[in-house]
């Protein structure tokens, strides 16, 4: 079974700063991925990036990237420069060996400030 | 390229009366799952399809809900007897299973805009 955990439910960031939103997760899986998903007002839920466990380095993918941090059992997301655009709900996922359901987190809102 | 359609956005509806959302993925794409997601939480797993079999369905998926891939193309869901905790955003994800390509590499699931389901 997969558990997510995200303590927290708001964040608030200066445009143009970087901003970490944490993610701890509980498999008893080998294997392993993570995913972060966007989900702004419009309700669509929208791909970020992914890490998988046996990754030796953290995934980036242009002003996202994750820090993976396996003994801690942390996937945090770290998103710089933030713009007006960002402000939305975020989403840690997991995905666990043999299964193909994600495991979603309860989510944290993040608002960027002019 | 067209992504996940989810067919209607809204729905209002009774307690008691019967529901069907329909789904349309991503054409090359033959995993097809739904989710649920109330207010103020994630997304949580209902069922999911590979081709026009139905390999997982989670507890959640009572005996009211039923769901079909007939083709391995588009899937339904549907809610029987409606009630007031069935009131949600229904969320339907596709995604490939070679992962080899640019899009869609990490076998990740792409999301339709969701159908809001709203019980009186």
């Amino acid at each position: 079974a997969q558990k997510i955990t995200q303590t927290q439910p708001g964040m608030f960031v200066q445009e143009k700063e970087a901003v970490t939103l944490d993610c701890t997760y509980d498999t008893s899986d080998q294997s392993y991925g993570l995913f972060w998903y966007k989900q702004p007002s419009s309700g669509e839920m929208i791909f970020l990036i992914y890490q998988g466990s046996y990754d030796e380095q953290n995934a980036t993918e242009g002003r996202y990237s994750l820090n993976f941090q396996k003994a801690r059992k942390s996937a945090n997301l770290v998103i710089s420069a933030s713009q007006l655009g960002d402000s939305a709900m975020y989403f840690c996922a997991s995905r666990g060996a043999g299964s193909y359901q994600l495991t979603f987190g309860k989510g944290t809102k993040l608002s960027v400030i002019p | 390229d067209t992504g996940v359609s989810q067919d209607p956005r809204h729905k209002i509806t009774k307690r008691g009366q019967n529901v069907t959302f329909r789904c349309d993925p991503i054409s090359e794409h033959n995993r097809l799952y739904w989710y649920r997601q109330t207010l103020g939480q994630g997304p949580e797993f209902l069922t999911y399809f590979q081709n026009e079999a139905q390999l997982e369905k989670s507890r959640l998926l009572s005996d009211r809900f039923s769901a079909e891939r007939p083709k391995g193309s588009f899937s339904t869901l549907e809610i029987q007897r409606t009630e007031q905790g069935d009131s949600a955003m229904y969320l339907c994800a596709s995604s490939s299973s070679s992962g080899t390509s640019g899009r869609g590499s990490y076998n990740e699931q792409f999301f339709g805009p969701g159908t809001r389901l709203t019980v009186l």
